[in-house]
C-alpha cells in the first residue's frame, strides 16, 4: 500500500492551525470498522512518537489540539493552534496489511 | 514506563551480518509485537518486520531473505540480524513495541527506542 502525504513542507505561524493530508492507495478500513492509519511525529534529533492511532484516537499524553480524521483512503491530521514544540516531521503509517508502509513525511516548521 | 534501548556495532563491513539487540525495561515482552524500523540518512521510515512474543514473525519482502528476528524472554530482549549487508542498509535502526486495545491486536507502535546508527562500509 502506497502512502502519499501533502504538503511535504509546512511553514506555520505559532497560534495558527495546520493540516496534513495522507492518502492511501487502497482503503484502510477493515471489516470491523477500524481504520488502520496512525500518525507519528519525529521531533528533531528524536525517534518517532505515536500521536494518533486507528485514524482518530489520540495517544496517551497527546494534547487535544491534535486531531485525526478520515475515511477509507483519505486522512487528515489537524493541529488547531501550532506551538513551537510541534516542529518536526509528521508521518502517516498504514497497519492494515504487511509490509506496513509510511508516507514520505511532512516537515512542519515555525515561520 | 516501558523503555527500549537498541545496541550493536555501529560499523559493519559490506557482505557481512548486521546484528542488533533491543533491550526492554519497565515491562514484559509478553503479549506484544516487537518491530524493527529503519531510517536511512535524510530519508523516511521503512518497516523491516515484527516478531510476536510467541515467536511468530512477519518480514518486509524487500528484506525477507536476509532478515531474522528472535526474542529472548528471560533477558527481555529482541534481536535483529541482516545478512549480506550493502551500503543501502546504512540507517538508524529503531525497535518499537506494537500493541492494541486487545491482546493480539496491532493498532500502533509505541514506544520506540532512541535508535542506533549502523554504517555499512567496505
Amino acid at each position: 500500500i502506497v502512502m502519499t502525504q501533502s504538503p511535504l513542507s509546512l511553514p506555520v505561524t505559532p497560534g495558527e492551525p495546520a493540516s496534513i493530508s495522507c492518502r492511501s492507495s487502497q482503503s484502510l478500513l477493515y471489516s470491523n470498522g477500524k481504520k488502520f492509519l496512525d500518525w507519528y511525529l519525529q521531533k528533531p534529533g528524536q525517534s518517532p512518537q505515536l500521536l494518533i492511532y486507528l485514524g482518530s484516537n489520540r495517544a496517551s499524553g497527546v494534547p487535544d489540539r491534535f486531531r485525526g480524521s478520515g475515511s477509507g483512503t483519505d486522512f487528515t491530521l489537524e493541529i488547531s493552534r501550532v506551538e513551537a514544540e510541534d516542529v518536526g516531521v509528521y508521518y502517516c503509517m498504514q497497519l492494515l496489511q504487511t509490509p506496513y508502509t509510511f508516507g514520505q513525511g511532512t516537515k512542519l516548521e515555525i515561520k | 514506563q516501558v523503555q527500549l534501548q537498541e545496541s550493536g556495532p555501529g560499523l559493519v563491513k559490506t557482505s557481512e551480518t548486521l546484528s542488533l539487540n533491543c533491550s526492554v525495561s519497565g515491562g514484559s515482552i509478553r503479549n506484544y509485537y516487537w518491530s524493527w524500523i529503519r531510517q536511512a540518512p535524510g530519508r523516511g521510515l521503512e518497516w523491516i518486520g515484527y516478531i510476536y512474543y510467541t515467536g511468530g514473525t512477519n518480514y518486509n519482502p524487500s528484506l525477507k531473505s536476509r532478515v531474522t528476528m528472535t526474542l529472548d524472554m528471560p533477558k527481555n530482549q529482541i534481536s535483529l540480524k541482516v545478512t549480506s549487508v550493502i551500503a543501502a542498509d546504512t540507517a538508524v535502526y529503531y525497535c518499537a513495541r506494537g500493541g492494541g486495545a486487545m491482546p493480539g491486536n496491532l493498532d500502533w507502535f509505541d514506544p520506540w527506542g532512541q535508535g542506533t546508527l549502523v554504517t555499512v562500509s567496505s
